[in-house]
């Protein structure tokens, strides 16, 4: 099992320009989180997703948005990319009753 | 809401001490669980330990041992003969019960380092 996966691993991008950052889980996994991780902040919740079907903000939302393609896809987008933006982003997933949370590798995104 | 502040942002012991990594945490809710996890200088974010909140038994792993104490809201983790292999940011998280998805609250992380 590859656990959690996602592409790319690093970007550039311009100020104003949009993308999409994937994630994949293959341990059948009912929720999946995005979350930001920034110098001397801990990890930051972007979007959540409970189950297949169903999204929700977390601490930080703006300038993002989120889907859920299947029980184990969830991707990130980035509309128009600013600065503030730039950091690494992680896909995590868990078993929700469980708890648990398993992290991608993460994506080192930086916007010019 | 939650919080979870680790105060030590760095630390830096020489190898084969022995080190705590302090966690305290904010919730209004009884029934929650905590968490650490390790991020070594590769990047990755490597699972470490579970702890609910009806479970306050210490607990250890190899060289690695955990002290949960609800009186001082606390959930201390500490590396036995540290090895320049534990050099690493530790991460304390929480979460609270409830609904099918567990937001966790990460603390800001600290950074040790283990001198050879």
């Amino acid at each position: 099992n590859a656990g959690v996966t996602q592409t790319p691993k690093f970007q550039v991008l311009k100020t104003g320009q949009s993308m999409t950052l994937q994630c994949a889980q293959d341990m059948n996994h009912n929720s999946m989180y995005w979350y930001r991780q920034d110098p001397g902040m801990g990890l930051r919740l972007i979007y959540y997703s409970a189950s297949e079907g169903t999204t929700d903000k977390g601490e930080v939302p703006n300038g993002y948005n989120v889907s859920r393609l299947n029980k184990r896809e969830f991707s990130l987008r980035l509309e128009s990319a600013a600065p503030s933006q730039t950091s690494v982003y992680f896909c995590a997933s868990s078993d929700g009753e469980l708890g648990t949370q398993y992290f991608g590798p993460g994506t080192r995104l930086l916007v010019l | 809401a939650q919080k979870v502040t680790q105060a030590q942002t760095e630390i830096s012991v020489v190898e084969k001490e022995d080190v705590t990594l302090d966690c305290v945490y904010e919730t209004r809710d009884t029934t929650y669980y905590l968490f650490w996890y390790k991020q070594p200088p590769s990047g990755e974010l490597v699972f470490l330990i579970r702890r609910n909140s009806f479970d306050e038994q210490n607990e250890i792993s190899g060289r690695y041992s955990w002290n949960f104490q609800k009186s001082t809201s606390s959930f201390n983790f500490t590396i036995t003969a540290s090895q320049v292999v534990d050099s690493a940011v530790y991460f304390c998280a929480l979460s609270e019960a409830g609904g099918s998805a567990r937001q966790l609250t990460f603390g800001s992380g600290t950074q040790l380092t283990v001198l050879p």
